[in-house]
């Protein structure tokens, strides 16, 4: 059973747009939920996470909304720039478990058209 | 200013050939791991190890070995390959106690090919 489901596979946007990528998870004991960025030949890096306890944490033109209560956390590309074709990977994780392991979704590869 | 380095970068290999993974950290990491990406897939770990001494299996452990003789290195090791294991592998490595909390940092990874 795949615990982090991301949606859509894949999305093409004009520069200025907005990107948008969504994912939902179905433990309700995870905590602790990053996104991860990967350029094509090189391994993923990580670009933004948050905690449950905030509903959004904004760093830049990247911005993670999280809604608690739907088990869903997306990541909002505002003025998409070229640059930030990559493939993106959302993450979840139980801080507090000694084995658990940070649980990866499949990764959408996002386009964006100059 | 190295961090986690992979060698070799593309291999190819025949079936029922084995080959080892190289995989060095200079970030003092207790915690490595390996990771298998396949299109459609994400990133499955396959491997991972919280220092010297200790491995435990990740979820897609089969036809993969590990040890762990230093904090430095977490060398990979097909026994012998089969082509379902065609994939580009990551080694990632973390401070032990931000595994869960804070960031994996990932090699360029290592593009195999068995046929």
């Amino acid at each position: 059973q795949q615990q982090v489901k991301q949606s859509p596979q894949s999305l093409i946007v004009q520069k200025g747009g907005i990107s948008i990528i969504n994912c939902a998870y179905e433990n309700t004991a995870f905590d602790y939920f990053p996104w991860y960025q990967q350029f094509p030949g090189k391994g993923p890096a990580l670009l933004i996470a948050i905690r449950p306890d905030v509903s959004e944490k904004k760093e830049g033109r990247f911005t993670i909304s999280f809604n608690k209560s739907a088990k869903q956390f997306s990541l909002h590309i505002m003025d998409s720039q070229p640059g930030d074709s990559a493939t993106y990977f959302c993450a979840a994780s139980i801080t507090s478990g000694a084995n658990s392991k940070l649980t990866f979704g499949k990764g959408i590869t996002l386009s964006v058209r100059p | 200013n190295a961090g986690v380095t992979q060698t070799p970068k593309f291999q190819v290999l025949k079936t029922g050939q084995s080959m080892t993974l190289q995989c060095a950290q200079d970030m003092n990491h207790e915690y490595m791991s390996w990771y298998r990406q396949d299109p459609g897939m994400g990133l499955r770990l396959i491997h991972y190890s919280v220092g010297a001494g200790i491995t435990d299996q990740g979820e897609v452990p089969n036809g993969y070995n590990v040890s762990r003789s230093t904090t430095e290195d977490f060398p990979l090791r097909l026994l012998s390959a089969a082509p379902s294991q065609t994939s580009v592998y990551f080694c990632a490595s973390s401070w032990l106690a931000e595994v869960n909390t804070g960031e994996l940092f990932f090699g360029e990874g290592s593009r195999l090919t068995v046929l």
